[in-house]
């Protein structure tokens, strides 16, 4: 039973190109993320939502749209696919911060886009 | 804003001998303290987290990290690393209330025999 479920895993395209990655998490979680690892390992926040309504929007270009249709679901599209777009995704969920029961993320094992 | 900073880009280190992973954070408010592995096209595993009281806190595989408020220091300790210890390990800052985990840019730990 996977925890926190991202596909496709890689996901080579060309330039120009729509497409979306998928995430689904069973952990009961009611807010989920996703993350961006460039090729230096660097990780950065994209968006987040919160019981499907969005909480964090980081500058991110336009191109990339998260929709959540639920609490378990979060996908993300990207428009016009470019070369700087290549990178891991990384989805990941977490519950509600009730003071000092923080658990952190649960992530997601990534999808590797290729913008060819 | 809070920030993390992971000073050592890399660490090499010989099986069975000890291993400090140094984390230095800012932020003008109380924090909650990180630190995940990430091993090989994997995502990111949970090692071990502070969020109050005791201030050496234990997580799996062995590893251990102290929280160091004056010196804003959340070093990761492991006594005797092993081959399959090969990872990279971030450390990450959250404030409390706050959804969003900061971090740091990583340390690839290599375990030589």
């Amino acid at each position: 039973d996977t925890a926190v479920s991202q596909t496709p895993k890689y996901l080579v395209t060309q330039m120009g190109n729509d497409k979306s990655i998928k995430c689904e998490q069973n952990l009961g979680h009611d807010t989920m993320y996703w993350y961006k690892q460039d090729s230096k390992k660097f990780l950065k926040i994209m968006f987040s939502y919160n019981n499907k309504e969005l909480i964090i929007n980081e500058t991110v270009p336009n191109r990339f749209s998260p929709k959540s249709p639920d609490k378990a679901h979060l996908n993300l599209h990207i428009n016009s696919l470019e070369l700087g777009d290549s990178a891991v995704y990384f989805c990941a969920s977490s519950h509600s911060d009730r003071v000092g029961m923080w658990n952190g993320y649960t992530f997601g094992s990534g999808t590797r886009l290729t913008v060819v | 804003a809070q920030s993390v900073t992971q000073l050592d880009s890399q660490v090499p280190v010989f099986e069975e001998a000890p291993v400090e992973l140094r984390c230095n954070y800012s932020s003008s408010v109380s924090v909650y303290l990180f630190w995940y592995v990430q091993y090989p096209n994997q995502g990111l595993q949970l090692l071990l987290k502070y969020l109050s009281g005791s201030t050496l806190v234990k997580g799996i595989n062995g590893f251990e990290a102290e929280f160091n408020k004056s010196q804003t220091s959340f070093h990761l300790r492991k006594p005797s690393v092993h081959i399959s210890d090969t990872a990279e390990y971030f450390c990450a800052v959250s404030k409390p209330g706050s959804y969003k985990l900061i971090f740091g840019s990583g340390t690839r730990l290599l375990v030589r025999p």
